[in-house]
């Protein structure tokens, strides 16, 4: 078990430009969610996936965020014509719901700036 | 959407000394989460803890479901202790949940040495 991985760490990015974030969750886990986190806030919910279904969708996440977990495994997080209000950290946690227990476990996030 | 509060939101002590971080929430749960976040941003699990007391070394933690609070406890506080805890409930929407965590705005604690 090597934990939820993300990639990039940091990502700086010019205002218009596309930008791909990666989400490994831990292996044996279904579930995968998207949040994303401003400074001096708590994390908000984004999306969430359960294998490679795309259950939920927060209003938060506009028509420019598209996300996706093709085989159920690892996630992409797609944030089209940046904004400088999307600057944030984005957080991908995965879980396994077994019976009523559903511990979700954090990756180290990507920080986005977009100049 | 259900609230979840935080309090207090900013605490300062010296090494050695004991604290209490409160969260409330405005609406039963399932689920209840404890995270410690470092400087770095990675949230660190602390306890899942839907109801009861739990302990792990100098930290605990007990949730009252009933009365809709949980309060996380720090004994000899360290210097490595610093950084926001933040405290992240599930709902269940009409029988049904999808796990997303709903979280409070975090306690900031510095200890000093």
């Amino acid at each position: 078990d090597t934990g939820v991985s993300q990639d990039p760490r940091h990502k700086i990015t010019k205002r218009g430009q596309n930008v791909t974030f990666r989400c490994d969750p831990i292996s044996e886990h279904n579930r995968l969610y998207w949040y994303r986190q401003t400074l001096g806030q708590g994390p908000e919910f984004l999306t969430y996936f359960q294998n490679e279904a795309q259950l939920e969708k927060s209003r938060l996440l506009s028509d420019r965020f598209s996300a996706e977990r093709p085989k159920g495994s690892f996630s992409t997080l797609e944030i089209q014509r940046t904004e400088q209000g999307d600057s944030a950290m984005y957080l991908c946690a995965s879980s396994a719901r077994q019976g009523m227990r559903n511990e979700q476990y954090f990756g180290p996030g990507t920080r986005l700036t977009v100049t | 959407g259900i609230q979840v509060e935080q309090s207090p939101p900013d605490l300062i002590l010296q090494e050695g000394a004991n604290s209490t971080l409160r969260c409330n929430f405005s609406d039963s749960v399932n689920n209840l989460q404890w995270f410690h976040q470092n400087p770095w941003g990675q949230l660190i699990n602390l306890f899942y803890i839907p109801s009861g007391t739990k302990q792990n070394g100098r930290l605990s933690a007990t949730t009252v479901a009933t009365e809709r609070y949980s309060l996380l406890y720090i004994s000899s506080s360290q210097t490595t202790d610093s950084g926001v805890y933040f405290c992240a409930v599930e709902r269940y929407a009409g029988g049904t949940s999808y796990g997303k965590l709903t979280f409070g705005q975090g306690t900031i604690l510095t200890v000093h040495p």
